[in-house]
């Protein structure tokens, strides 16, 4: 299973753009990328997802080069409830699914 | 379908009892995981089931923790014996593997309940 990387904290402001890079360098052919958000006293809930390119949602905007050994989230003009740990994760539905969770992102939004 | 449903979300208990949680998963989801979660680390894998088929189960699990999922539906997780270190959220996960032409294949989107908080004193 690839493992990620990512920064395990980051500071921002209100209305700025927040871009999060993970790095994984051993991902599989079949795997997908999730990013998952999570707040305190609460279960992750899934942000986006993608294999290669760029997508983007209500929400978030994944870019992903063409060698697929990182990947951005990027989160549009953020405001005091973005605050909370993101995760990166890589993998696919046949390898049972068992995404491992690193330790995330930690962002703080401040006004 | 109102998500992913666990229950109880707190639990106190003193260590060497044993407790149960349950976790109603999205109704067509045919994946049912559980996760462990301690203050500032990530969720940590402890098992998943296919339906009703209890498919892989982490090796920090002991042998106190048992997971049973009947009829592929509902699941519960049983901790035997508490110990203080058994302390945490409890998180329980679904999605849905799609199966096409024998295989199963493309991502894996896990929707997560809001947890089980267990206090072991």
């Amino acid at each position: 299973l690839a493992k990620t990387t990512q920064p395990i904290s980051m500071d921002s402001y209100e209305g700025q753009e927040v871009n999060i890079t993970c790095s994984h360098n051993n991902i599989a052919t079949n795997d997908y990328i999730t990013w998952y958000q999570q707040f305190p006293s609460q279960g992750p809930r899934f942000i986006i997802q993608g294999y290669k390119t760029k997508v983007t949602n209500e929400v978030a905007s994944l870019f992903i080069p063409a060698d697929r050994k990182s990947s951005t989230l990027s989160l549009p003009r953020v405001s005091l409830s973005d605050t909370a740990v993101y995760y990166c994760l890589v993998g696919a539905v046949q390898e049972g699914g068992k995404l491992i969770f690193g330790q995330g992102t930690e962002l703080s939004v401040k006004p | 379908d109102t998500g992913v449903s666990q229950d109880p979300r707190h639990k106190i208990t003193k260590r060497g009892q044993n407790v149960t949680f349950r976790c109603d998963p999205i109704s067509e989801h045919n994946r049912l995981y559980w996760y462990r979660q301690t203050l500032g680390q990530g969720p940590e894998f402890l098992t998943y089931f296919q339906n009703e088929a209890q498919l892989e189960k982490s090796r920090l699990l002991s042998d106190r923790f048992s997971a049973e999922r009947p009829k592929g539906s509902f699941s519960t997780l049983e901790i035997q014996r508490t110990e203080q270190g058994d302390s945490a959220m409890y998180l329980c996960a679904s999605s849905y593997a799609r199966y096409v032409a024998g295989r199963y294949s493309g991502a894996n989107v896990l929707t997560f309940g809001a947890g089980s908080r267990l206090t072991v004193l």
